[in-house]
């Protein structure tokens, strides 16, 4: 079981827009920033959003995040079929002085 | 370029140990707090270890805590994770992973291809 919470699988259509979320709690997300990352079959995960809402660089702008409270979202808008991967989110946990990752989840471009 | 290269997975029994080594370049090491990720197969990711840039700062998940020790070489450019008393739960792909740690715990924006051990009889 994870500490944070993100739904198993998400799915649109190309040119839609997608959002997936991921949830946690007053010593995650609620006091530090969410990290999004991606990963491609039999690849090492890629920095996707950093600091709940920046890009690094090379990262399309159709990648978004943002957060509040406790909870925190990652959007994609035009969806293409290379999106169609795996998706974790991240934050630092001041109670367990450690970094907590979603379950992640698995995204299907229809 | 950076480059994180992950070495020493491999097969090992149950109860056994393995050190893992993660060679470092095309950035100031010393200036980077390091950490080993791993990823069960068709599991999700699970944070295992940091260490901070001049190791004053060490942490570890509760699921290794007592067993595994991370520590790093800034002369040497390496990272390395000594695991002890394996469990079969441990069998995973371990990858190093690069924390700007601006100067706390910040995000991983390098990541190593990973390094597979097996714990099995």
């Amino acid at each position: 079981q994870s500490v944070l919470t993100q739904p198993p699988s998400a799915s649109g259509t190309p040119g839609q827009r997608v959002t997936i979320s991921c949830s946690g709690s007053s010593s995650n997300i609620g006091s530090n920033t969410v990290d999004w990352y991606q990963q491609l079959p039999g690849t090492a995960p890629k920095l996707l959003i950093y600091g709940d809402n920046q890009r690094p660089s090379g990262v399309p702008d159709r990648f978004s995040g943002s957060k509040s409270g406790t909870s925190a979202s990652l959007a994609i808008s035009g969806l293409q079929s290379e999106d169609e991967t795996d998706y974790y989110c991240a934050a630092w946990d001041d109670s367990l002085n450690g970094w907590v990752f979603g379950g992640g989840t698995k995204l299907t471009v229809l | 370029e950076v480059q994180l290269v992950e070495s020493g997975g491999g097969l090992v029994e149950p109860g056994g140990s393995l050190r893992l080594s993660c060679a470092a370049s095309g950035f100031t090491f010393s200036s980077y707090s390091m950490n080993w990720v791993r990823q069960a197969p068709g599991k999700g990711l699970e944070w295992v270890s940091s260490i901070s840039s001049s190791s004053n700062y060490i942490y570890h998940a509760d699921s290794v805590k007592g067993r595994f020790t991370i520590s790093r070489d800034n002369a040497k450019n390496s990272l390395y994770l000594q695991m002890n008393s394996l469990r079969a739960e441990d069998t995973a792909v371990y990858y190093c992973a690069r924390d700007p740690a601006r100067p706390y715990p910040d995000y991983f924006d390098y990541w190593g291809q990973g390094t597979l051990v097996t714990v099995s009889s």
